[in-house]
């Protein structure tokens, strides 16, 4: 089975600290995703990477950004936390090479964020 | 970039039929539609993804008309545990210029 892991499920901050939060796959997939999941907003894409060492920004990527140093693992950073920041995180990874179809993307359990 | 709409809730009741439309006007030629459920404290999950036509699995079909501006998620014979929220996505390629979209999908409450 694919399993993407996510370093923590509930992590509190305050307000001003550098937030980093890890994801890992063990399934050799190219791309990976971060999202936000906040209430009646649904799923926001913050950023993805479909390769070591490249990014893409998504739909919201504004205080965030992200660092992919090995296949395996995804790092989304919060350089300075706030409080809009409160959400829960979900960390995706596909399988899929740059410019082919979207693949099934498989999804770790979720961060929930509390910046305080 | 493909926007979808689908509605917001749907309540049914156990071992009936459920089938939730998504509508996509703009979709791309080369745009795939897939669909997505989660529960509550879960990410989501893939449930199935077609391009026309119709397609099955054991979960689900999913109906696709031949202008594609819209499609359909039928689930057979709802239980209890189908109660979550399903997401319709349409895209084609990551990366490239359009962005993965989940959007606030659509609430589904099966009821005994």
């Amino acid at each position: 089975d694919v399993k993407v892991t996510q370093s923590s499920r509930y992590l509190v901050k305050r307000t001003g600290e550098k937030v980093f939060l890890e994801c890992v796959q063990d399934m050799d997939h190219e791309n990976m995703f971060w999202y936000r999941q906040d209430p009646g907003l649904g799923l926001r894409l913050i950023y993805f990477s479909y390769d070591v060492k490249m990014k893409e920004k998504g739909d919201i990527p504004e205080g965030y950004s992200v660092s992919r140093e090995k296949k395996e693992r995804f790092s989304l950073i919060l350089e300075s936390a706030s409080t809009n920041q409160t959400s829960m995180y979900l960390c995706a990874s596909s399988t899929g090479l740059a410019g082919v179809i979207i693949y099934e993307q498989y999804f770790g359990p979720g961060t929930r964020l509390t910046v305080t | 970039l493909a926007k979808t709409t689908q509605p917001i809730s749907m309540d049914s009741y156990e071992g009936q039929e459920v089938n939730i439309t998504c509508s996509h006007n703009n979709i791309a030629t080369n745009d795939y539609i897939t669909w997505y459920q989660q529960f509550p404290s879960q990410g989501p999950r893939f449930i199935i993804q077609g391009y026309k036509t119709k397609v099955t699995n054991e979960v689900a079909s999913l109906f696709i008309p031949a202008d594609r501006k819209s499609s359909t998620l039928s689930l057979p014979r709802v239980s209890l545990s189908d109660t979550a929220v399903y997401y319709c996505l349409v895209g084609d390629k990551v990366p490239g210029n359009t962005p993965l979209v989940f959007g606030k999908g659509t609430r589904l409450s099966v009821i005994a």
